[in-house]
Protein backbone atom coordinates (compact mmCIF):
# COMPACT_ATOMS: atom_id res chain seq x y z
CA UNK A 1 0.00 0.00 0.00
CA UNK A 2 0.87 3.36 -0.28
CA UNK A 3 2.39 4.99 2.17
CA UNK A 4 3.85 8.27 1.05
CA UNK A 5 2.94 10.93 -1.49
CA UNK A 6 4.95 13.69 -2.60
CA UNK A 7 3.72 17.12 -4.36
CA UNK A 8 3.66 18.38 -6.77
CA UNK A 9 3.61 15.65 -9.23
CA UNK A 10 5.91 17.69 -11.60
CA UNK A 11 8.13 20.42 -11.39
CA UNK A 12 9.77 22.39 -13.93
CA UNK A 13 12.40 25.55 -12.91
CA UNK A 14 15.46 27.41 -14.39
CA UNK A 15 18.89 26.31 -13.38
CA UNK A 16 19.88 28.21 -10.27
CA UNK A 17 16.95 28.28 -9.04
CA UNK A 18 15.49 26.14 -5.50
CA UNK A 19 13.50 23.40 -5.74
CA UNK A 20 10.71 22.28 -3.46
CA UNK A 21 9.26 19.18 -3.06
CA UNK A 22 6.75 17.99 -0.41
CA UNK A 23 5.96 14.14 1.53
CA UNK A 24 3.00 13.47 3.09
CA UNK A 25 2.96 9.77 5.05
CA UNK A 26 -0.18 8.15 6.68
CA UNK A 27 1.41 5.72 9.77
CA UNK A 28 3.72 6.57 12.37
CA UNK A 29 7.75 6.13 11.16
CA UNK A 30 10.80 5.61 12.10
CA UNK A 31 12.93 7.71 10.02
CA UNK A 32 11.56 9.13 6.25
CA UNK A 33 14.47 8.78 3.21
CA UNK A 34 14.58 10.60 0.19
CA UNK A 35 15.81 9.05 -3.07
CA UNK A 36 16.67 10.54 -6.80
CA UNK A 37 16.14 7.90 -9.70
CA UNK A 38 17.38 9.00 -13.33
CA UNK A 39 15.02 7.98 -16.12
CA UNK A 40 15.17 4.42 -16.19
CA UNK A 41 17.91 3.85 -13.77
CA UNK A 42 17.93 2.58 -10.31
CA UNK A 43 17.68 4.78 -7.36
CA UNK A 44 19.90 6.33 -5.50
CA UNK A 45 19.82 7.33 -1.69
CA UNK A 46 20.20 10.52 -0.87
CA UNK A 47 19.63 11.35 2.80
CA UNK A 48 17.66 9.92 5.83
CA UNK A 49 16.22 12.21 8.42
CA UNK A 50 14.88 10.36 12.01
CA UNK A 51 11.62 10.65 13.71
CA UNK A 52 13.03 12.71 16.36
CA UNK A 53 14.63 15.00 14.03
CA UNK A 54 13.50 18.49 12.17
CA UNK A 55 15.76 19.33 10.09
CA UNK A 56 18.96 17.87 7.87
CA UNK A 57 21.58 19.19 5.79
CA UNK A 58 23.62 17.37 3.36
CA UNK A 59 25.09 19.54 0.42
CA UNK A 60 22.73 21.31 -1.59
CA UNK A 61 19.96 19.54 0.18
CA UNK A 62 17.74 20.44 3.20
CA UNK A 63 15.04 17.43 4.50
CA UNK A 64 12.58 18.50 6.87
CA UNK A 65 10.32 16.72 8.87
CA UNK A 66 6.97 17.57 10.64
CA UNK A 67 5.71 14.54 12.32
CA UNK A 68 2.71 16.30 13.80
CA UNK A 69 1.54 16.66 10.44
CA UNK A 70 3.12 13.36 9.10
CA UNK A 71 4.89 15.67 6.00
CA UNK A 72 8.74 16.53 4.82
CA UNK A 73 9.91 18.46 2.39
CA UNK A 74 13.14 18.43 0.51
CA UNK A 75 14.74 21.49 -0.71
CA UNK A 76 17.76 21.76 -3.32
CA UNK A 77 18.98 24.75 -3.59
CA UNK A 78 20.79 26.47 -6.88
CA UNK A 79 19.85 23.69 -8.73
CA UNK A 80 21.88 22.66 -11.71
CA UNK A 81 20.58 20.65 -15.08
CA UNK A 82 22.20 17.54 -13.89
CA UNK A 83 19.64 17.40 -10.90
CA UNK A 84 17.02 16.33 -13.54
CA UNK A 85 15.61 13.34 -12.24
CA UNK A 86 12.56 11.76 -10.08
CA UNK A 87 12.19 12.25 -6.37
CA UNK A 88 11.28 10.00 -4.50
CA UNK A 89 10.23 9.72 -0.40
CA UNK A 90 10.11 6.55 1.70
CA UNK A 91 9.17 5.33 4.68
CA UNK A 92 9.53 2.38 7.27
CA UNK A 93 6.04 1.49 7.74
CA UNK A 94 5.50 1.25 11.60
CA UNK A 95 9.29 0.45 12.22
CA UNK A 96 9.25 -2.44 9.77
CA UNK A 97 12.28 -3.82 8.06
CA UNK A 98 10.15 -2.60 4.52
CA UNK A 99 10.24 1.09 2.53
CA UNK A 100 7.18 2.16 1.17
CA UNK A 101 7.56 4.74 -1.48
CA UNK A 102 5.38 7.33 -3.05
CA UNK A 103 4.80 7.96 -6.55
CA UNK A 104 7.60 10.80 -6.64
CA UNK A 105 8.14 14.29 -8.34
CA UNK A 106 9.53 14.61 -11.49
CA UNK A 107 12.12 17.85 -11.44
CA UNK A 108 13.39 19.02 -14.59
CA UNK A 109 16.02 21.88 -14.54
CA UNK A 110 16.37 23.76 -17.44
CA UNK A 111 19.70 24.91 -18.62
CA UNK B 1 27.92 1.45 -10.32
CA UNK B 2 26.39 1.39 -6.45
CA UNK B 3 27.42 -2.34 -5.38
CA UNK B 4 24.76 -3.77 -6.69
CA UNK B 5 24.70 -5.59 -9.69
CA UNK B 6 21.51 -6.44 -11.92
CA UNK B 7 21.35 -8.85 -15.11
CA UNK B 8 19.94 -8.62 -17.95
CA UNK B 9 19.67 -5.05 -18.28
CA UNK B 10 16.68 -5.33 -20.77
CA UNK B 11 14.85 -8.33 -21.25
CA UNK B 12 11.77 -9.43 -23.85
CA UNK B 13 10.02 -12.24 -23.15
CA UNK B 14 7.25 -13.87 -25.02
CA UNK B 15 4.14 -15.29 -22.63
CA UNK B 16 5.04 -18.72 -22.70
CA UNK B 17 8.88 -18.44 -21.50
CA UNK B 18 10.98 -19.00 -18.67
CA UNK B 19 13.65 -16.68 -17.72
CA UNK B 20 15.45 -15.35 -14.45
CA UNK B 21 16.61 -12.22 -13.20
CA UNK B 22 19.93 -11.58 -11.15
CA UNK B 23 21.07 -9.27 -8.20
CA UNK B 24 24.17 -9.68 -7.05
CA UNK B 25 26.15 -7.79 -3.92
CA UNK B 26 28.97 -7.84 -2.48
CA UNK B 27 27.98 -4.93 0.19
CA UNK B 28 28.02 -7.06 3.08
CA UNK B 29 24.33 -6.57 3.41
CA UNK B 30 21.93 -9.11 4.85
CA UNK B 31 18.52 -8.29 3.28
CA UNK B 32 17.75 -8.05 -0.21
CA UNK B 33 14.76 -6.81 -2.02
CA UNK B 34 12.45 -6.78 -5.31
CA UNK B 35 10.41 -3.72 -6.27
CA UNK B 36 8.42 -3.88 -9.93
CA UNK B 37 8.22 0.02 -10.99
CA UNK B 38 5.53 0.63 -13.72
CA UNK B 39 4.69 3.57 -15.19
CA UNK B 40 2.46 6.24 -13.33
CA UNK B 41 2.74 3.67 -10.13
CA UNK B 42 4.64 3.72 -6.70
CA UNK B 43 7.00 1.24 -6.33
CA UNK B 44 5.74 -2.20 -5.56
CA UNK B 45 7.41 -4.25 -2.58
CA UNK B 46 7.54 -7.75 -4.18
CA UNK B 47 9.61 -9.65 -2.04
CA UNK B 48 12.10 -8.74 1.15
CA UNK B 49 14.60 -11.51 2.39
CA UNK B 50 16.67 -11.67 5.30
CA UNK B 51 19.33 -14.09 5.97
CA UNK B 52 18.14 -16.01 3.34
CA UNK B 53 14.90 -16.60 4.30
CA UNK B 54 12.21 -14.87 2.62
CA UNK B 55 10.44 -12.79 5.03
CA UNK B 56 7.67 -11.21 3.06
CA UNK B 57 5.61 -12.09 -0.06
CA UNK B 58 3.51 -8.91 -0.85
CA UNK B 59 0.43 -10.99 -2.47
CA UNK B 60 2.92 -11.49 -5.89
CA UNK B 61 1.29 -13.84 -8.45
CA UNK B 62 3.39 -17.52 -8.19
CA UNK B 63 4.31 -16.87 -11.87
CA UNK B 64 7.22 -14.90 -9.78
CA UNK B 65 9.39 -16.75 -8.24
CA UNK B 66 12.22 -15.63 -6.06
CA UNK B 67 15.09 -17.51 -4.62
CA UNK B 68 18.07 -16.37 -2.63
CA UNK B 69 20.83 -19.21 -2.62
CA UNK B 70 23.10 -16.86 -0.05
CA UNK B 71 23.18 -13.46 1.29
CA UNK B 72 24.52 -11.83 -2.03
CA UNK B 73 22.60 -13.30 -4.52
CA UNK B 74 18.98 -12.74 -5.08
CA UNK B 75 16.85 -14.22 -8.26
CA UNK B 76 13.78 -13.44 -9.46
CA UNK B 77 12.57 -16.48 -12.00
CA UNK B 78 9.55 -15.52 -14.48
CA UNK B 79 7.27 -17.84 -16.03
CA UNK B 80 4.31 -17.36 -17.88
CA UNK B 81 4.30 -13.95 -17.68
CA UNK B 82 1.58 -11.42 -19.13
CA UNK B 83 2.08 -8.17 -20.90
CA UNK B 84 1.05 -6.66 -17.63
CA UNK B 85 4.19 -7.55 -16.10
CA UNK B 86 6.03 -5.74 -18.41
CA UNK B 87 7.93 -3.00 -15.68
CA UNK B 88 11.58 -1.67 -14.61
CA UNK B 89 12.21 -4.39 -11.99
CA UNK B 90 14.90 -3.39 -9.07
CA UNK B 91 16.87 -5.36 -7.02
CA UNK B 92 17.86 -3.54 -3.54
CA UNK B 93 19.66 -4.80 -0.31
CA UNK B 94 20.93 -3.16 2.79
CA UNK B 95 21.89 -4.46 6.55
CA UNK B 96 19.04 -5.48 7.88
CA UNK B 97 15.87 -3.40 8.22
CA UNK B 98 15.52 0.09 6.77
CA UNK B 99 17.34 2.20 8.95
CA UNK B 100 20.14 3.36 7.22
CA UNK B 101 18.79 3.61 3.37
CA UNK B 102 18.85 0.74 0.54
CA UNK B 103 21.12 0.68 -2.05
CA UNK B 104 19.94 -0.15 -5.13
CA UNK B 105 20.68 -1.63 -8.69
CA UNK B 106 19.88 -0.14 -12.01
CA UNK B 107 17.18 -2.42 -12.75
CA UNK B 108 15.92 -5.24 -15.56
CA UNK B 109 13.80 -3.68 -17.99
CA UNK B 110 11.33 -6.56 -19.01
CA UNK B 111 8.95 -6.52 -21.50
CA UNK B 112 6.42 -9.13 -22.42
CA UNK B 113 5.67 -9.58 -25.76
Amino acid sequence: SQQGEEDPQALSIQEGENATMNCSYKTSINNLQWYRQNSGRGLVHLILIRSNEREKHSGRLRVTLDTSKKSSSLLITASRAADTASYFCATDVGGSEKLVFGKGTKLTVNP
Amino acid sequence: ETGVTQTPRHLVMGMTNKKSLKCEQHLGHNAMYWYKQSAKKPLELMFVYSLEERVENNSVPSRFSPECPNSSHLFLHLHTLQPEDSALYLCASSPWGAYDGYTFGSGTRLTVV
